[in-house]
């Protein structure tokens, strides 16, 4: 089974708007991390935003925030007021805990293409 | 503040010649040190990862190889690039510390292709 399911594999949205990109995870720890990265066209993955499992409120950086419902295993991110400049891969990841405490890498869904129209 | 680089940017290679790509961090000691490869369209696979100078674990068993000769320098090989080698191959860091919410931080990436 997927850890990671990201279910947009691509999206228009018109300049301004906000937009919401939806990410589901899976697993049994308890603890866990959960991590949203941007990729332009150039490649390079930018780091945008984290949630921890057991932080009571919702993640923002900015223009970002994470929408994180734990009983529903989701954690969408939010970016409010789109410009052209986000238009990119946007991918959602997560460490579980009872690996995160040693040098596991990160697990990767396979992304959404978010495209921000003029 | 720690910056990451990655060379060649990009490589055009024939099937089975050998390959050897370099990641370096500057700014940090004792970091660990990761390979990923993305496909076409696809999400990232973990190959390699190093929490130390000589010391490798592998993810997916395939005919490339990892190395850590210095604390700050990750190197990928092969002996024989195969078709499906082909992709973007992106090195990251994070810190040793083991926390869950350690954030990886990622290179620019090298480019290589397989003909």
């Amino acid at each position: 089974a997927q850890k990671i399911t990201q279910t947009q594999p691509g999206m228009f949205v018109q300049e301004k708007e906000a937009v919401t990109l939806d990410c589901t995870y899976d697993t049994s720890d308890q603890s866990y991390g959960l991590f949203w990265y941007k990729q332009p066209s150039s490649g390079e993955m930018i780091f945008l935003i984290y949630q921890g499992s057991y932080d009571e409120q919702n993640a923002t950086e900015g223009r970002y925030s994470l929408n994180f419902q734990k009983a529903r295993k989701s954690a969408n991110l939010v970016i409010s007021a789109s410009q052209l400049g986000d238009s990119a891969m946007y991918f959602c990841a997560m460490r579980e805990g009872r690996s995160g405490g040693g040098a596991d890498g990160l697990t990767f869904g396979k992304g959404t293409h978010l495209i921000i129209q003029p | 503040s720690q910056t990451i680089h990655q060379w060649p940017a990009t490589l055009v290679q024939p099937v089975g010649s050998p390959l050897s790509l370099e990641c370096t961090v500057e700014g940090t000691s004792n970091p660990n040190l990761y390979w990923y490869r993305q496909a076409a369209g696809r999400g990232l696979q973990l190959l390699f990862y190093s929490v130390g100078i000589g010391q490798i674990s592998s993810e997916v068993p395939q005919n490339l190889s990892a190395s850590r000769p210095q604390d700050r320098q990750f190197i990928l090989s092969s002996k024989k690039l195969l078709l499906s080698d082909s992709g973007f191959y992106l090195c990251a860091w994070r810190s040793g510390r083991a926390l869950v919410q350690e954030t990886q931080y990622f290179g620019p990436g090298t480019r290589l292709l397989v003909l």
